[in-house]
């Protein structure tokens, strides 16, 4: 099983701030199959990134990702308070394991 | 509009089944595969179980086999969740969600709102 660790487990900045959250698995990801998700309280996960770099529709462009075989970052250029939630990565490439979350908050 | 649909959760005791129906709208599950995840309460996110446009390839999280059953009727755009011999373990909210393309191994594009299982004596 390809386990994913996620760090930190929070983050807090202030808005305008970029923030900066990794992924790392535990095996090469074939593909660059890692997708990112945000997760505010009460609602249901909304995928924002696939094939670790490209953004879903609708997202804005101050969420970015990056890298390839073990180690992704997903990076909100501008944070904003609507940004506070839970990020979770996840990788599809050998069947389907999601890292443990991040937890932004905005002060 | 997509729109998934969960039903079916409540609270159970263990040993128990339960069966999760998923309601697909504003698309057809016919060319989709289809997944569950789960949430435990203030928890992660846990894959349990997929299932390919066609039913012949399904896979289920080890936490879940020979338990669960992922089953999905395309005419009536209806992803289901066998759940038998309940665990208090098994207590979350269960999400379906649908996978981007006809492949198996693809990322989750649309998620509903959950049900929640409770497990407990």
């Amino acid at each position: 099983e390809i386990v994913l660790t996620q760090s930190p487990g929070t983050l807090s900045l202030s808005p305008g701030e970029r923030g900066t959250l990794s992924c790392r698995a535990s095996q090469s990801l074939s593909s660059n199959s890692l997708a990112w998700y945000q997760q505010k309280p009460g609602q249901a996960p909304r995928l924002l990134i696939y094939g670790a770099s490209s953004r879903a529709t609708g997202i804005p462009d101050r969420f970015s990702g990056s890298g390839s075989g073990t180690d992704f970052t997903l990076t909100i250029s501008r944070l904003e308070p609507e940004d506070s939630a839970v990020y979770y990565c996840q990788q599809y490439g050998r069947s389907f394991t999601f890292g443990g979350g991040t937890k932004v908050e905005i002060k | 509009e997509v729109q998934l649909v969960e039903s079916g959760g409540g609270l159970v005791q263990p040993g128990r089944s339960l069966r999760l129906s998923c309601a697909a709208s504003g698309f057809s599950i016919d060319y989709y595969v289809m997944h569950w995840v789960r949430q435990a309460p203030g928890k992660g996110l846990e894959w349990v179980s997929g299932i390919s446009w066609n039913s012949i390839t399904i896979t289920y999280a080890d936490s879940v086999k020979g338990r669960f059953t992922i089953s999905r009727d395309n005419a009536k755009n209806s992803l289901y969740l066998q759940m038998n011999n309940l665990r208090v373990e098994d207590t979350a909210f269960y999400y379906c969600a649908k996978g981007w393309g006809s492949g198996y191994y693809y990322y989750f594009d649309y998620w509903g709102q959950g049900s929640l299982v409770t497990v407990s004596s």
